[in-house]
């Protein structure tokens, strides 16, 4: 069965430093998405992607948050200077046309900045 | 605004006895609403789905939810809980393109 992966799984960085979270969604989807959860806390969205555009994103995704889809293949989330607050569970999720458009998420990247 | 409620931090239920997992939502339109399932240390398992149609929908592993427009709920259901069901249930929303979840329940069963 298909799966959405992302790597890596855990990312320790320190405050102030960019990172990038990668992920590679079902190989037929065509929206894609990314999500956090702070610990403890519910799961929030940040941004959803479809045909090479940005077509929602949330307050939480400001100017230092960018996605890309670099090839055919990968989704990836920047953060171009975290801030303490960024730790967090970030998800991948991706969707296709069929199926009533459910979201199929990653195992997710657990970033720690400190 | 737009929002999911589950009103129990956490549900505890012996095996082999039915249980539910709350869930109420507060969105305009007909909204698609989701169930979702997270182990610890993996990522959110989709368990089952209500777009239209029958109000009672049967999902994974046995789960079924019933739609209930007036009380604007969705709770989740199992006639029968195992103790590997033991996990953390996310209830989610979808009004446009994204999910909204709501806090999550933690579902223990004990043997």
């Amino acid at each position: 069965e298909p799966e959405v992966t992302q790597t890596p799984s855990h990312q320790v960085t320190q405050m102030g430093q960019e990172v990038i979270l990668r992920c590679v969604p079902i190989s037929n989807h065509l929206y894609f998405y990314w999500y956090r959860q702070i610990l403890g806390q519910k799961v929030e969205f940040l941004v959803s992607f479809y045909n090479n555009e940005i077509s929602e994103k949330s307050e939480i995704f400001d100017d230092q948050f960018s996605v890309e889809r670099p090839d055919g293949s990968n989704f990836t989330l920047k953060i171009r200077s975290t801030k303490l607050e960024d730790s967090a569970m970030y998800f991948c999720a991706s969707s296709g046309l069929a199926g009533g458009f459910v979201q199929y998420f990653g195992p997710g990247t657990r970033l720690l900045v400190l | 605004a737009q929002s999911v409620a589950q009103p129990e931090d956490q549900v505890n239920v012996a095996e082999g006895n039915p249980l539910t997992v709350k869930c109420t939502y507060s969105v305009s339109g007909n909204p698609y609403l989701f169930w979702y399932v997270q182990y610890p240390n993996r990522g959110l398992q989709f368990l089952l789905k209500y777009i239209t149609g029958d109000n009672l929908v049967k999902g994974s592993y046995g789960f079924e939810a019933e739609f209930n427009k007036s009380q604007t709920s969705f709770h989740l259901k199992k006639p029968s809980a195992l103790v590997s069901d033991s996990a953390l249930y996310f209830c989610a929303v979808r009004p446009a393109d994204k999910l909204i979840f709501g806090t999550g329940t933690r579902l223990q069963v004990f043997p």
